[in-house]
């Protein structure tokens, strides 16, 4: 039972260019989302997060919005970096269970130059 | 300031055996998580220790088990090695329980069970 899903397992994306990676929920108690990013060899690493009773936030370069009614949110990179390429995750926890975090299954980002 | 670190970085066990992995919290963090991530997948919680005392479980069986220790390291012991338990165990750190505190992870170790 996969929680949260992350359906495009890769993106490539062009350096200057708007990345845009999703990441859909079924479980309505989720009321918190992280992104994380992770390079080879290393841990994840936190980038940025929103509340459910928010629907935009941003961040620099990245943007998270969430859209509750449609149980999905999204990462926006603009502009795309070579540095971004990375394995990004989405993570999810729950009002009364937010000691545990919910990840997606990771989405791998190649930014070309 | 020390990130988390864990140890060790690979590991070569049998089925069977029992094994125990090691991390030690960022400085000034007192709560730890335990992740599994096999490969293709995302990290799965484990559980969580605050302050000594675990903290939330995920679907994980009794032979997956844990300490925290004073200073707030931490152990992942796991009895009777199954194939299956061959991942990536990633353990974070934050200075106190509830996933609105951003969670720094290690680097992990690499458990093979042959």
């Amino acid at each position: 039972d996969q929680q949260v899903k992350q359906n495009s397992p890769s993106l490539s994306v062009q350096e200057g260019r708007i990345s845009i990676l999703n990441c859909d929920y079924t479980n309505s108690m989720f009321d918190y989302f992280l992104w994380y990013k992770k390079y080879p060899a290393e841990g994840p690493t936190f980038l940025i997060s929103i509340s459910s009773i928010k629907d935009k936030n941003e961040d620099g370069r990245f943007t998270v919005f969430l859209n509750k009614s449609a149980k999905h949110l999204s990462l926006h990179i603009v502009p795309s970096q070579p540095g971004d390429s990375a394995v990004y995750f989405c993570a999810a926890s729950a009002l009364g269970d937010t000691d545990k975090l919910i990840f997606g299954t990771g989405t791998r980002l190649q930014v070309f130059p | 300031e020390t990130g988390v670190t864990q140890s060790p970085t690979h590991l070569i066990k049998t089925r069977g055996q029992q094994v125990t992995l090691r991390c030690s919290s960022q400085s000034g963090h007192n709560t730890v998580s335990w992740y599994q991530q096999a490969l293709g997948q995302g990290p799965q919680f484990i559980f969580q220790y605050y302050r000594e005392e675990e903290n939330g479980r995920g679907n994980f069986p009794p032979r997956f088990s844990g300490l925290q220790f004073p200073n707030y390291s931490s152990e992942l012991n796991v009895n009777a090695l199954e194939l299956d338990d061959s991942a990536l165990y990633l353990c974070a750190s934050s200075w106190r329980a509830g996933a609105d505190n951003e969670q720094f992870f290690g680097p992990g170790t690499r458990l093979t069970v042959l």
